[in-house]
């Protein structure tokens, strides 16, 4: 079946430096969606990418989608204590189904 | 927004008996629900897709005798874990969506089983 790869696995930053966590699909992925779960929380839906090469903001966070639709990643500046948690892509197939990658779980060290 | 809720946030209970889990879209009605599970540090594992008044769809791997889901109205899906086992410790979430690509998750119930 289709696997979404995501890494890195951990990241520990220093507070105020940037972080970058990548998904990778050996199949064209059909939308991605970026999740953040903290810590004994649930994931919490962050935003959805459609479109081949795009790219949206929220705030600190960019969230990218590659030209060929089998990538995405999400790229946090000057990180926060605030932002603390572990990140999910996930692919959203035809069947509505949401095939999530590992997670990248992120460590600030004020 | 969406709100999904889920009781209990935890359980304990002992080997061989069987628990009940309830998940509730509060203010949409939700076509489709489905069911995760996830061990410590590890990602979410998609156990079934329930839609109202069918049966649930299970993935490979998935006992559906074991793990029975119900999905009695437009708001409510349940997932039973019978003849619970020590192995059967978990984080079960449960998410919902109104027709489109957006899942909403439930906070999730802590299973021990003892």
């Amino acid at each position: 079946g289709q696997q979404v790869m995501q890494i890195p696995q951990y990241q520990h930053v220093q507070e105020g430096e940037d972080f970058t966590t990548y998904c990778n699909s050996s199949t064209t992925l059909s939308n991605i969606q970026w999740y953040k779960q903290r810590p004994g929380g649930h994931p919490v839906f962050l935003i959805q990418l459609v479109k081949s090469g795009e790219v949206k903001k929220q705030k600190r966070l960019t969230f990218q989608f590659g030209e060929a639709k089998k990538n995405s990643s999400l790229h946090i500046t000057a990180t926060q204590t605030t932002d603390v948690g572990t990140y999910f892509c996930a692919d959203t197939s035809n069947t509505g189904k949401l095939i999530f990658g590992q997670g990248t779980t992120l460590q600030v060290k004020p | 927004g969406a709100v999904v809720s889920q009781h209990p946030s935890r359980v304990i209970c002992k080997s061989g008996t069987s628990v009940k889990i309830e998940c509730r879209s509060l203010d949409f009605q939700a076509t489709t629900m489905f069911w995760y599970r996830q061990f410590p540090k590890q990602s979410l594992m998609l156990m079934a897709t329930s839609n109202e008044g069918s049966k649930a769809t299970y993935e490979q791997g998935v006992e559906k005798d074991k793990f029975l889901i119900n999905h009695a109205s437009l708001t409510l899906s349940t997932l039973t874990v019978t003849s619970a086992h020590p192995e059967d410790s978990s984080f079960y979430i449960c998410s919902a969506n109104e027709g489109t690509d957006t899942q909403y998750f439930g906070p999730g119930t802590r299973l021990t089983v003892l």
